[in-house]
C-alpha cells in the first residue's frame, strides 16, 4: 500500500533562507510524486511533480524537488524563502500503473517566514 | 484556461440533513475524484468514478455518501444524513484519462466547498 511521511509538521526558517521540507513514500510501483501548496482558506494548488523523467523537478515560485529512489525521498527545496511562501505544503503519491487515479497526501508541514 | 469548479462554497447545514455537493470538472474529462481534508489535517481520498460507476472508494466512503453525474456535465456528492464528523473542506478533481506507467495525466483540483455541520 502507498503511504507518504511528511517529517516535522511545522518548519519555521527566517526570510532569505533555505526551504527544506522534507517527505518519504513507499509504492509498490514506480510512483509519481507531487508536491501541493495550500494558502490559508484556498484550495490546493500544485508546486511540481516528478513523473519519472528527471530525477530533480523544477515547480513554480523557485521550489525544486528531488526524486531519490534509493532514500525513498522527495525532499522540497527552496534557496531563499519569502514572507509569501508562508502555507501549508503536501506532499501526495500516486501509483504510476494498475490503479485508479487516487493520490495519497502526507500529513503536511506548515512553514513559516520569519521576517 | 480550463478549470474545475464547485458549489457551493460554503455549505451550512443541521446534523441529520442530506446534503449534495456540486462539482463542474473540465469538460473532456473522464475521471473524477473527491476528497475532503478536516480541519488541520491532511487532504484525504474519499473516490473515483469514472464511465458512471465507482473506480475505488475509501473506508471513509460509506453508506450515507454516494456520487452521481447526472447530466454529463456535473458531478456530485451526496450525504445522505450528515454527521458532525462530516464537517470538512471537500475537494473535488478531475484528469482527462488514467496515468499509467509510461504516461502521466494531472489531476486538476476544484476550489472546494467547506461543509459545516451544527
Amino acid at each position: 500500500a502507498q503511504s507518504v511521511t511528511q517529517l516535522g509538521s511545522h518548519v519555521s526558517v527566517s526570510e532569505g533562507a533555505l526551504v527544506l521540507l522534507r517527505c518519504n513514500y513507499s509504492s509498490s510501483v514506480p510512483p509519481y510524486l507531487f508536491w501541493y501548496v495550500q494558502y490559508p482558506n484556498q484550495g490546493l494548488q500544485l508546486l511540481l511533480k516528478y513523473t519519472s523523467a528527471a530525477t530533480l523537478v523544477k515547480g513554480i515560485n523557485d521550489f525544486e524537488a528531488e526524486f531519490k529512489k534509493s532514500e525513498t525521498s522527495f525532499h522540497l527545496t527552496k534557496p531563499s524563502a519569502h514572507m509569501s511562501d508562508a502555507a501549508e505544503y503536501f506532499c501526495a503519491v500516486s501509483e504510476g500503473s494498475g490503479n485508479t487515479g487516487k493520490l495519497i497526501f502526507g500529513q503536511g508541514t506548515t512553514l513559516q517566514v520569519k521576517p | 484556461e480550463p478549470e474545475v469548479t464547485q458549489t457551493p462554497s460554503h455549505q451550512v447545514t443541521q446534523m441529520g440533513q442530506e446534503v449534495i455537493l456540486r462539482c463542474v470538472p473540465i469538460s473532456n474529462h473522464l475521471y473524477f475524484y473527491w476528497y475532503r481534508q478536516i480541519l488541520g489535517q491532511k487532504v484525504e481520498f474519499l473516490v473515483s468514478f469514472y464511465n458512471n460507476e465507482i473506480s475505488e472508494k475509501s473506508e471513509i466512503f460509506d453508506d450515507q455518501f454516494s456520487v452521481e453525474r447526472p447530466d454529463g456535465s456535473n458531478f456530485t456528492l451526496k450525504i445522505r444524513s450528515t454527521k458532525l464528523e462530516d464537517s470538512a473542506m471537500y475537494f473535488c478533481a478531475s484528469s482527462e484519462f488514467l496515468s499509467s506507467a509510461s504516461q502521466y495525466y494531472e489531476q486538476f483540483f476544484g476550489p472546494g466547498t467547506r461543509l459545516t455541520v451544527l
